[in-house]
Order: C-alpha cells, then sequence, then structure tokens
C-alpha cells in the first residue's frame, strides 16, 4: 500500500514561476518529512526537511508548507531556474530508531526559458 | 570524502544468474538500505539494517538477499534474477541516531535482466 501520496507526476513550469508539488501521507507516526532533489543519472540528496512542530519552512528559494491536522505537506520553488529541473521526491518516516523513509512517487519537474 | 559508493554501476544479466551489488560507506552511518526505483514507483525499500549484524525486510523483499558484513559495507545479492527485477537500485545510509536523519545515496545501480 502507498503511504505516501505524491501530485502530481509531472509539471512543466515557465523560469521565475512557483512549481507546487504536493504531499499526503497516511501514517500518524511519521513525524520527519523531507523532499529529494534527483538529476538524471544521481542519487537523490536532501533538499530540505521538516518535522511536524513547525507550519512552515524555507530555506533560500524552497519552502515547505505542512498541515498536520490534514496530514499533507507541500513543497514550493521560488522564482524558479531552469537548474530545477530535476525529479521530486517527498518521503516520510517515524520516531529516531526507526528512520527507514517511505518515498511519494515523485514528480518530474521541468522549467522552461 | 566519497560518502556512499555502490559498485558495479551498469548490469545485465540473463534470467536466473545471479549477482551481488556491493554498497560502502566512509561516513560511520549505523543504518544502511537498498532501494529500488522503478518509474512512477518512486523509491520502494528492498531491505534495511539499523546496526552492524542487523538486517530486516522492507516493503519489497522478496527475491532479494542482503548482508551487512561489517559497519561500512552492506551488499544485495540476487540469487536468481527474473525480468522483473531490471531497475535501478540504490544503497543509502543515515547516521541512525537522534541528532541526525539525513539519509545520504549512492549513484546508483542500472540492472537490466533479460
Amino acid at each position: 500500500q502507498q503511504q505516501v501520496k505524491q501530485s502530481p507526476q509531472s509539471l512543466i513550469v515557465q523560469k521565475g514561476g512557483i512549481p507546487i508539488i504536493n504531499c499526503a501521507y497516511e501514517n500518524t507516526a511519521f513525524d520527519y518529512f523531507p523532499w529529494y532533489q534527483q538529476f538524471p543519472g544521481k542519487g537523490p540528496a536532501l533538499l530540505i526537511a521538516i518535522r511536524p512542530d513547525v507550519s512552515e519552512k524555507k530555506e533560500g528559494r524552497f519552502t515547505i508548507s505542512f498541515n498536520k491536522s490534514a496530514k499533507q505537506f507541500s513543497l514550493h520553488i521560488m522564482d524558479s531556474q531552469p537548474g530545477d529541473s530535476a525529479t521530486y521526491f517527498c518521503a516520510a518516516s517515524g520516531s529516531f530508531g526507526n528512520e527507514k523513509l517511505t518515498f511519494g512517487t515523485g514528480t518530474r519537474l521541468t522549467i522552461i526559458p | 570524502n566519497a560518502g556512499v559508493t555502490q559498485t558495479p554501476k551498469f548490469q545485465v544479466l540473463k534470467t536466473g544468474q545471479s549477482m551481488t551489488l556491493q554498497c560502502a560507506q566512509d561516513m560511520n552511518h549505523n543504518s544502511m538500505y537498498w532501494y529500488r526505483q522503478d518509474p512512477g514507483m518512486g523509491l520502494r525499500l528492498i531491505y534495511y539494517s539499523a546496526s552492524e549484524g542487523t538486517t530486516d525486510k522492507g516493503e519489497v523483499p522478496n527475491g532479494y538477499n542482503v548482508s551487512r558484513l561489517n559497519k561500512r559495507e552492506f551488499s544485495l545479492r540476487l540469487e536468481s534474477a527474473a525480468p522483473s527485477q531490471t531497475s535501478v537500485y540504490f544503497c543509502a545510509s543515515c547516521p541512525g541516531d537522534s541528532r541526525n536523519t539525513e539519509a545520504f545515496f549512492g549513484q546508483g545501480t542500472r540492472l537490466t535482466v533479460v
């Protein structure tokens, strides 16, 4: 069963636009929600992560919004650039000592000049 | 600092052949993982090892075995490869402590079973 649902599957945005990728989870034991970025031929790399004690986290142009009651979280990319074109995965994991990540199905993002 | 190193990078197997995918990390991490990545399905956990000497099944363990050889190395074995195991395999490691839960991934092994 898929415990983390991610949408959309693909997204095309013009440079400077704000792509938004959404994820929803089912397991209320999850308390760590990272986003990973993957370029072709490479392994995923951590982009930004949030824990449920805050509703928003910003790092540079990347923002995670978190809604604990709805069990949803999303990634926003401000002032998107062609170099942001990649596949983005949301993920979730449990408490300390049980860090195995459950991933969403991924979003292929293309930023057109 | 190499991080997580996987070998080989590419492999073609015939149905029924066996092989071992190697993974080593130099970050002194406690936890290690094997994922497979398939189009439209994200990354699915095959097996993981929370610490040296322990291994546990993940979401899709059938057809695979693992060995946590020591703290650095975690190998994945396909005893009798099947076309359904055609995939990109990623090894990852994580500190496995309460302060840092970031997972670091290798570059992947692209496996084709014909």
